[in-house]
């Protein structure tokens, strides 16, 4: 399987910070890579796939790039909203396989 | 708008099989452009993909749960399937169908149901 590690697994951060989430690959998933946000208790949704394609409605302050095994995703300027959990996925081969997570907390 | 919403009991004991459906609106489960997968998600952790289906029946399973898994479909009803057998505590997680684009990205999901196991 591959195996999909991201960091920080937590951030304080404040509204308005730029903010980078890291998400490396064991092994070359070309750009197979989606990125889900999930707020306590509700389902994840999807925010870009393949790599840096935001999904539709998704802010533009969002944006995920990389290629091979390792892989960004940038928020520019954190709202409130955004404070919540994010999760990468794999989809290069089966199974498909998530990250363990990144916490976004208020500082 | 596509819905989905998963169904099930709340409580399975050790041993036996957990077994939930998950029903769609609002779109075709024989639209050729899906697949409709399960995914859970352990207390406070990350998402494991359990398996997928087709609208004309082929699986893929993740082999992390020992082929205790069963997913299967009846496009009459517009539903899908989930059984998993012998569960054990560590099967307790909240379960999610989610619709599964046929890249491997997942855009529509349930709100996910909490299965326990305990006797």
């Amino acid at each position: 399987d591959i195996q999909m590690t991201q960091s920080p697994s937590t951030l304080s951060a404040s509204v308005g910070d730029r903010v980078i989430i890291t998400c490396r690959a064991s092994q070359s998933i070309s750009r197979w890579l989606a990125w889900y946000l999930q707020r306590p208790g509700i389902a994840p949704k999807l925010l870009i796939q393949q790599a840096s394609t935001l999904e539709s409605g998704v802010p533009s302050r969002f944006s995920g790039s990389g290629s091979g095994t390792e892989f960004t995703l940038t928020i520019s300027s954190l709202q409130p909203d955004d404070f919540a959990t994010y999760f990468c996925q794999q989809y290069d081969s089966y199974p498909y396989t998530f990250g363990q997570g990144t916490k976004l907390e208020i500082k | 708008q596509v819905q989905l919403q998963e169904s099930g009991p709340g409580l399975v004991k050790p041993s036996q099989t957990l077994s939930l459906t998950c029903s769609v609106s609002g779109g075709s489960i024989s639209s050729g452009a899906y697949y409709w997968s399960w995914i859970r998600q352990h207390p406070g952790k990350g998402l494991e993909w359990i398996g997928h289906i087709y609208y004309s029946g082929s699986t893929s399973y993740n082999p992390s749960l020992k082929n205790r898994q069963t997913i299967s479909i009846d496009t009459s009803k517009n539903q899908f399937f989930l059984q998993l057998t012998s569960v054990t505590a560590a099967d307790t997680a909240v379960y999610y169908c989610a619709r599964d684009l046929t890249i491997g990205t997942f855009d529509y999901w349930g709100q996910g149901s909490l299965v326990t196991v305990s006797s």
